[in-house]
């Protein structure tokens, strides 16, 4: 099966500047999660999506950064407007419905904020 | 409050060694534990998880709910072992579950 795609692979912009990100799930997944992942550091859940709702997003920065899940399909994360400390990897990733299940990652998006 | 904590940063041993990654949880629930490990340039991926009691490429982790540990041992490294492992928990919520990650090992194993 086809795995998570994510595009940008890379991303340099400066502060103050936006930056989407974009997300496609394996098909039939229902849950889709964002990570951020500061060098050194192990993947921070950004925001969890169930089919096309919110269900956690209590550690996303919502002042500046917005998530949304089109259809319950496709996702984008964007950062409006990044500052230095948003350099990170994004990571998006995806499992069915149920307990204990495996994630799927994708191959993350480097940010680089000037 | 939910946690995970690898107390090492980097963990490097020789190829044939045998090689314990620690983990550590902070959870109320009944925990379930994941390892997920990324190799050079690849995604992170899936190891194994407590809930199956499977050995995968020679590692194996054992819960320890007395001393809140999942550690995760392989009695001869190899040198294909060398990536970034990390501890993950499960965490149950009221209408939803999530996953909490540790802050990650680096295992290189030396030829």
């Amino acid at each position: 099966e086809a795995g998570v795609a994510q595009s940008p692979r890379y991303k340099i912009i400066e502060k103050r500047q936006s930056v989407a990100f974009w997300c496609n799930p394996i098909s039939g997944h229902a849950t889709l999660y964002w990570y951020q992942q500061i060098l050194g550091q192990g993947p921070k859940l950004l925001i969890q999506f169930q089919n096309n709702g919110v269900v956690d997003d209590s550690q996303l920065p919502k002042d500046r950064f917005s998530a949304e899940r089109l259809k319950g399909v496709d996702s984008t994360l964007k950062i409006q407007p990044a500052k230095l400390e948003d350099s990170a990897v994004y990571l998006c990733a995806s499992s069915p419905r149920g307990a204990y299940n495996e994630q799927f990652f994708g191959p993350g998006t480097r940010l680089t904020v000037l | 409050a939910q946690r995970v904590t690898q107390p090492e940063k980097l963990l490097s041993v020789f190829k044939g060694a045998p090689v314990e990654l620690k983990c550590n949880y902070s959870y109320s629930g009944s925990p379930e534990l994941f390892w997920y490990v990324q190799y050079s340039r690849q995604r992170l991926q899936l190891l194994l998880r407590h809930i199956s009691r499977e050995s995968i490429k020679g590692f194996t982790a054992d819960l320890n709910k007395g001393e809140t540990s999942f550690h995760l041992k392989k009695p001869f490294a190899q040198e294909e072992d060398s990536a970034m492992y990390y501890c993950a928990l499960w965490v149950m919520k009221t209408s939803y579950d999530k996953v909490i990650f540790g802050p990650g090992t680096s295992l290189s194993v030396i030829p």
